[in-house]
């Protein structure tokens, strides 16, 4: 198994441009986790899909995020436009079942704005 | 709302002592804690995990206690080896019958050779 995977692993970009970041859960995880790392904030929890659906989006910053999943195995977090502000490590994760199970990580996208 | 305090932020150890990490967690409801190492470029992997119908769990040099009453949980390792160098993030989850996780600060671990 190829575990979690995301791309780009790194994006650097200008303020005002959109950021699509891609991520791939692993087969058979049905709940899925955008978060973003800073030394500022720590490990903050974006928006939680579960069986592609939208479960808590509450810790999405601002109208600039959006996420989407359209299918199992495919899910994207876009940030249009993009701030300075904004850059993080962001991680995708993923998890078997609806409840508290072991998440597994990406390698995370770390994204740049000038 | 939910709340987890990591502590210490920052813990050195020589090669071979013992390390504890402490959290606190607010929620009552919470019945699953598990404990993230992540390492310098890679994202968070699981270390070890308990839920709230044990006190304790270990897995070779890593252990977990926990106490519900008091709302907290520790991580022990020991005998501690160069490698065990990173930072670990402790999280509590469970509470809204959803995979949602709430982290604490992370703690940087650094084992001196």
């Amino acid at each position: 198994d190829a575990g979690v995977i995301q791309s780009p692993r790194h994006e650097v970009t200008e303020m005002g441009q959109e950021v699509t970041l891609r991520c791939k859960p692993i087969s058979g995880h049905n709940s899925l986790f955008w978060y973003r790392q800073t030394m500022m904030r720590g490990l903050e929890l974006l928006i939680y899909f579960n069986n592609n659906v939208p479960i808590d989006d509450s810790g999405m910053p601002e109208d600039r995020f959006s996420a989407k999943m359209p299918n199992a195995s495919f899910s994207t977090l876009k940030i249009q436009p993009s701030e300075p502000r904004d850059s993080a490590v962001y991680f995708c994760a993923g998890s078997r079942g609806h409840g508290a199970n072991t998440q597994y990580f990406g390698p995370g996208t770390r994204l740049t704005v000038l | 709302g939910e709340n987890v305090e990591q502590h210490p932020s920052t813990l050195s150890v020589q090669e071979g002592d013992s390390a504890v990490i402490k959290c606190t967690y607010s929620d009552s409801a919470s019945n699953y804690f598990p404990w993230y190492k992540q390492e310098l470029g890679k994202g968070p992997q699981l270390i070890i995990d308990i839920r709230s119908n044990v006190g304790e769990k270990k897995d070779q040099r890593i252990a977990v206690t926990l106490n519900k009453t008091a709302k907290h949980f520790s991580l022990h390792i020991t005998e501690t080896q160069p490698e065990d160098s990173a930072v670990y993030f402790c999280a509590a989850g469970g509470s809204s019958n959803t995979g949602k996780l709430i982290f604490g600060q992370g703690t940087t671990l650094q084992v001196k050779p």
